[in-house]
């Protein structure tokens, strides 16, 4: 069976520091990933997405970045944090198809930037 | 444009109130999807249904149900006989389809549901 794994599971940061967030997925291959973001507000707000390695693409203009160095693997990175980039990550993979596939998703990462 | 609008933040019914959790949805496609999420307090999102827009069955999975009306474009989630456990944040969502295989989703802003004992 599938499983998709997130860490670290909360994390403390201050403001300026760097950030990697990494999500690994086990038991698919050729799997689409994604990174939503989760604000104060509780909508989930889509990051990036790939459907291949080294392939990523952006949703929205941020201080973030995404990188997929391995197929089941896909990381989430800044280079200096901002206070706004604080709120719960989460990570998803699906099956990679033409159509609504399910999304199945990690249990998240609880970033604080102070 | 692809929009999903869950108007209701907060609901607040007491074990054994049945609760109605409303979505209403714009999209550009002539085909697509339409999900639920559960998202506890643990923060894990957990899937619950997936309905195609071909499909306007309403849908029954023990307490849960699901109305489908094409016509206003809503997808409602209810559940009978709520419980304690029930409590969460629930989400409906989108299919995205516009460039194939991407497969992405558009989230409402959910819907915190409370149940007291």
């Amino acid at each position: 069976s599938q499983t998709i794994h997130q860490w670290p599971a909360t994390l403390v940061q201050p403001v300026g520091s760097p950030l990697s967030l990494e999500c690994t997925v086990e038991g698919t291959s050729n799997p689409n990933l994604y990174w939503y973001r989760q604000a104060a507000g509780r909508g989930l707000q889509l990051l990036f997405y790939s459907v291949g390695i080294g392939q990523i693409s952006s949703e929205v203009p941020q201080n973030l970045s995404a990188s997929r160095p391995q197929d089941r693997q896909f990381i989430l990175s800044s280079k200096k944090l901002l206070l706004s980039d604080s709120g719960f990550y989460l990570c998803a993979w699906s099956v990679r198809s033409i159509g609504a596939n399910v999304l199945t998703f990690g249990a998240g990462s609880r970033l604080t930037v102070l | 444009a692809q929009k999903v609008t869950q108007a209701q933040t907060e609901i607040s019914v007491v074990e054994k109130e049945d609760v109605t959790l409303d979505c209403v949805y714009e999209t550009r496609d002539t085909t697509y999807y339409l999900f639920w999420y559960k998202q506890p307090p643990s923060g894990e999102l957990v899937f619950l249904i997936r309905r195609n827009s071909f499909d306007e069955q309403n849908e029954i999975s023990g307490r849960y149900s699901w109305n489908f009306q094409k016509s206003t474009s809503s997808f409602n989630f209810t559940i009978t006989a709520s419980q304690v456990v029930d409590s969460a944040v629930y989400f409906c969502a989108l299919s995205d389809l516009y460039g194939g295989a991407t497969n992405k989703l558009i989230f409402g802003t959910g819907t915190l549901l409370a149940v007291q004992p």
